[in-house]
């Protein structure tokens, strides 16, 4: 299983909006709901923003959306702040025969 | 508060096997499922595999099978990974990962996440 496409790295000002996507296949995006998108910060675990593909759990800022359309989810950060620098990882639940769960290989988000 | 607390780091030689523990709080252990990701150092995240605490029956990503054992000890909250022929390449940190729902085939994304276990594998 071929993990997921992210681009590398993605960089705004404060106060702007950014786009982070993630591009899969119909075995695994385009085929359920079942995205999600983590954040981690260096040397901690990640953290669930985004789950069912644009849900937020409660205490996650509704500054961070996502959505997805065929097989390219997204992640939206609005008014980005310094504490939104961090990885950002999508996942999805895949029917792939050589795995059930796979990520993308991670965005930096770099705020300038 | 629900948690989960992992083992401390460990240092292997190439050839040996480590086990890393994951033990839960906070909510009933066999409600849900557990998994295991894994992260090489500057790399993305890699699901490993799950345990279904209740059943005692696993998943594990294809190109761990044969090498990966995960167990579960349910009056104590715990489950365990296990890898066996480490190499250089298994260096990582390794989470335990709870999903927010369980379902009979598929698990909803991960809420609760270990703090992560270091594993080098050094001669």
């Amino acid at each position: 299983q071929s993990a997921l496409t992210q681009p590398a790295s993605v960089s705004g000002s404060p106060g702007q909006s950014i786009t982070i996507s993630c591009t899969g296949t119909n075995s695994d995006i385009g085929g359920y709901n079942y995205v999600a998108w983590y954040q981690q910060h260096p040397g901690k675990a990640p953290k669930l923003m985004i789950y069912e593909v644009s849900k937020r759990p409660s205490g996650v800022s509704n500054r961070f959306s996502g959505s997805k359309s065929g097989n390219t989810a997204s992640l939206t950060i609005s008014g980005l702040q310094a504490e939104d620098e961090a990885d950002y990882y999508c996942n999805s639940y895949t029917t792939s025969s050589t795995s059930n769960y796979v990520f993308g290989r991670g965005t930096k988000v770099t705020v300038l | 508060q629900v948690q989960l607390v992992q083992s401390g780091a460990e240092v292997k030689e190439p050839g040996a096997s480590v086990r890393v523990s994951c033990k839960a709080s906070g909510y009933i252990f066999t409600d849900f499922h557990l998994h295991w990701v894994r992260q090489a150092p500057g790399q993305g995240l890699q699901w490993m595999g799950r345990i279904n605490p209740n059943s005692g029956g696993t998943n594990s990503a294809q190109r761990f099978e044969g090498r990966v054992t995960m167990t579960r000890a349910t009056s104590i909250s715990a489950a365990y990974l296990e890898l066996s022929s480490l190499t250089s390449d298994d260096t990582a940190v390794y989470f335990c990962a709870k999903p927010a729902t369980t379902g009979t085939t598929i698990d909803d994304a991960f809420d609760i996440w270990g703090q992560g276990t270091m594993v080098t594998v050094s001669s």
